[in-house]
C-alpha cells in the first residue's frame, strides 16, 4: 500500500463546478499536510497547509481527519486556470529530524471552458 | 530572484556518462531536500541536508547517486553511469530551520539516450 494514495484522475469539470479531491494516507504519526499544485512540467507550488480544524483560502477548502486519516480539496466556482495537478503531501517528522514531503501521485484536474 | 535556482534546466546524455546538477537554495533555507519525478507519479524524496550535513537517503538513491552540501549552501548531485531509468525531473527543495514549507526549484529535467 502506497504511503499517500489519490485518485489520479482525471477530473474533467465544467466552468463553475465544484470538484472535490480526497486523499488517505497510512502513516498514523505524521504531522503536517499539504496541497500543492503543479502545472505541466513546472515544479509544485504551495496552494495550501491543511489544519484539523479546516482552513478556507478563497474559492478552496481543505479538511484534515486525522481519526480516518484522509485529507480533503474542494474547489468552488472552477475556473479554467485552475487545470493543473494537485498534489496531496504529509510530512511525517523523521527519526533524524528530516521533514521530507511524501507525495500522492497527483489529481490531474481539467476546467472546460 | 531568490526563489529556489536550479541548473541545468534540461540535460540529454548518453547512456553511460556521469551528469552532475546544482540547486542553489533560498539563502536563509538550511534544509536542502532532492526528489525525482517520472511522468505521471509524484515527487519522490532522494535525500535531505540540514546545513551541511546529509542526514537521510532514501533507498531510491543508488550507488551511482552521490549528493553533497560542501558548505551548507548550494548543494550538487551527481549520476554516475547514467541509465535510461534514470530520466526523470530532478527537483530541488529548501526549507527554513524551522522545518514547515518547502519550496521547490524549476527542475532539472534529464533524458538518457
Amino acid at each position: 500500500r502506497k504511503e499517500v494514495e489519490q485518485d489520479p484522475g482525471p477530473f474533467n469539470v465544467p466552468e463553475g463546478a465544484t470538484v472535490a479531491f480526497n486523499c488517505t494516507y497510512s502513516n498514523s504519526a505524521s504531522q503536517s499536510f499539504f496541497w500543492y499544485r503543479q502545472d505541466c512540467r513546472k515544479e509544485p507550488k504551495l496552494l495550501m497547509s491543511v489544519y484539523s480544524s479546516g482552513n478556507e483560502d478563497g474559492r478552496f477548502t481543505a479538511q484534515l481527519n486525522r481519526a480516518s486519516q484522509y485529507i480533503s480539496l474542494l474547489i468552488r466556482d472552477s475556473k479554467l486556470s485552475d487545470s493543473a495537478t494537485y498534489l496531496c503531501v504529509v510530512n511525517p517528522k523523521g527519526a533524524s529530524g528530516t521533514y521530507k514531503y511524501i507525495f500522492g501521485t497527483g489529481t490531474r484536474l481539467k476546467v472546460l471552458a | 530572484d531568490t526563489g529556489v535556482s536550479q541548473n541545468p534546466r534540461h540535460k540529454i546524455t548518453k547512456r553511460g556518462q556521469n551528469v552532475t546538477f546544482r540547486c542553489d537554495p533560498i539563502s536563509e533555507h538550511n534544509r536542502l531536500y532532492w526528489y525525482r519525478q517520472t511522468l505521471g507519479q509524484g515527487p519522490e524524496f532522494l535525500t535531505y541536508f540540514q546545513n551541511e550535513a546529509q542526514l537521510e537517503k532514501s533507498r531510491l538513491l543508488s550507488d551511482r547517486f552521490s549528493a553533497e552540501r560542501p558548505k551548507g549552501s548550494f548543494s550538487t548531485l551527481e549520476i554516475q553511469r547514467t541509465e535510461q531509468g534514470d530520466s526523470a525531473m530532478y527537483l530541488c527543495a529548501s526549507s527554513p530551520p524551522t522545518g514547515g514549507i518547502q519550496y521547490f526549484g524549476a527542475g532539472t529535467r534529464l533524458s538518457v539516450l
